[in-house]
C-alpha cells in the first residue's frame, strides 16, 4: 500500500515550452502533497506544499508563476514548468501524505530535460 | 536554518561488511530525525525514524540513535546485502512537526557480492 506514482518518467523538452508532470497516490487518499527538486549530487530542496482545493505554499526563491501546482483532487497534483529554460533541467520528485498519518510517501522522480 | 550533512559516496562494499553512515544536523530545538531509502528506479522509503533524544530507530537490520549532544544520526548495519544496493538520504523535521523535510545529499552504496 501507500504507492505514490510520477509521470512522465522522463521528458526532453525544448527551451519556451511547458511541460505538465503529475502525482498520484495510488491507494490512499493524500490531504497534502509536496514538490522536491533535486540537482545532480544535491540534496532534494522542498519547492511547495500543496494541500487538495487550496493554493499551494511556494518555498523562498521559488517563482510561483513559472512552477504551476495544482491538487485538485485527494490523488492527484500537477506541477506545471512554464516556458521552460536549460537551468529548470532537474530530477523532480514528489510526496503525499495520508489524512491523519504523519509519513510522506515519495514518487520515482521526473527527470526533466531542457533542450 | 536547518541543515544536514551527510557522508557522500559513493561508497562500495563486500557483502556482510559492517556499514556506518555518518549524519549530523543543525536545528533548534528537538528535531525528529529520519533514514530514508532509494532503491534503483523507485520513490524514496522510510527507514526508521527518531523523534526525540537517545531513541534507537530500527528496522530491516539498520539502526541508528538519535544523540542531542552530538546532533547526530549515524546509521549502521552489521552484515550489509546486496540488496542494500541503494542511496540513503539522511532527513529531518523540525520541530513542532512543520512538515518540512531539510534532506542531506544522499550517499550511494553499492554491496558486492
Amino acid at each position: 500500500g501507500a504507492v505514490v506514482s510520477q509521470h512522465p518518467s522522463w521528458v526532453i523538452c525544448k527551451s519556451g515550452t511547458s511541460v505538465k508532470i503529475e502525482c498520484r497516490s495510488l491507494d490512499f487518499q493524500a490531504t497534502t502533497m509536496f514538490w522536491y527538486r533535486q540537482f545532480p549530487k544535491q540534496s532534494l530542496m522542498l519547492m511547495a506544499t500543496s494541500n487538495e482545493g487550496s493554493k499551494a505554499t511556494y518555498e523562498q526563491g521559488v517563482e510561483k508563476d513559472k512552477f504551476l501546482i495544482n491538487h485538485a483532487s485527494l490523488t492527484l497534483s500537477t506541477l506545471t514548468v512554464t516556458s521552460a529554460h536549460p537551468e529548470d533541467s532537474s530530477f523532480y520528485i514528489c510526496s503525499a501524505r495520508q489524512v491523519m498519518f504523519y509519513e510522506q510517501y515519495f514518487g520515482p522522480g521526473t527527470r526533466l530535460t531542457v533542450t | 536554518g536547518n541543515s544536514v550533512t551527510q557522508m557522500e559516496g559513493p561508497v562500495t562494499l563486500s557483502e556482510e561488511a559492517f556499514l556506518t553512515i555518518n549524519c549530523t544536523y543543525t536545528a533548534t530545538g528537538y528535531p525528529s530525525l529520519f533514514w530514508y531509502v532509494q532503491y534503483p528506479g523507485e520513490g524514496l522509503q522510510l527507514l526508521l525514524k527518531a523523534t526525540k533524544a537517545d531513541d534507537k530507530g530500527s528496522n530491516k537490520g539498520f539502526e541508528a540513535t538519535y544523540r542531542k549532544e552530538t546532533t547526530s544520526f549515524h546509521l549502521e548495519k552489521g552484515s550489509v546485502q546486496v540488496s542494500d544496493s541503494a542511496v540513503y538520504f539522511c532527513a529531518l523535521e523540525g520541530q513542532g512537526g512543520s512538515e518540512k523535510l531539510v534532506f542531506g545529499k544522499g550517499m550511494k552504496l553499492t554491496v558486492n557480492p
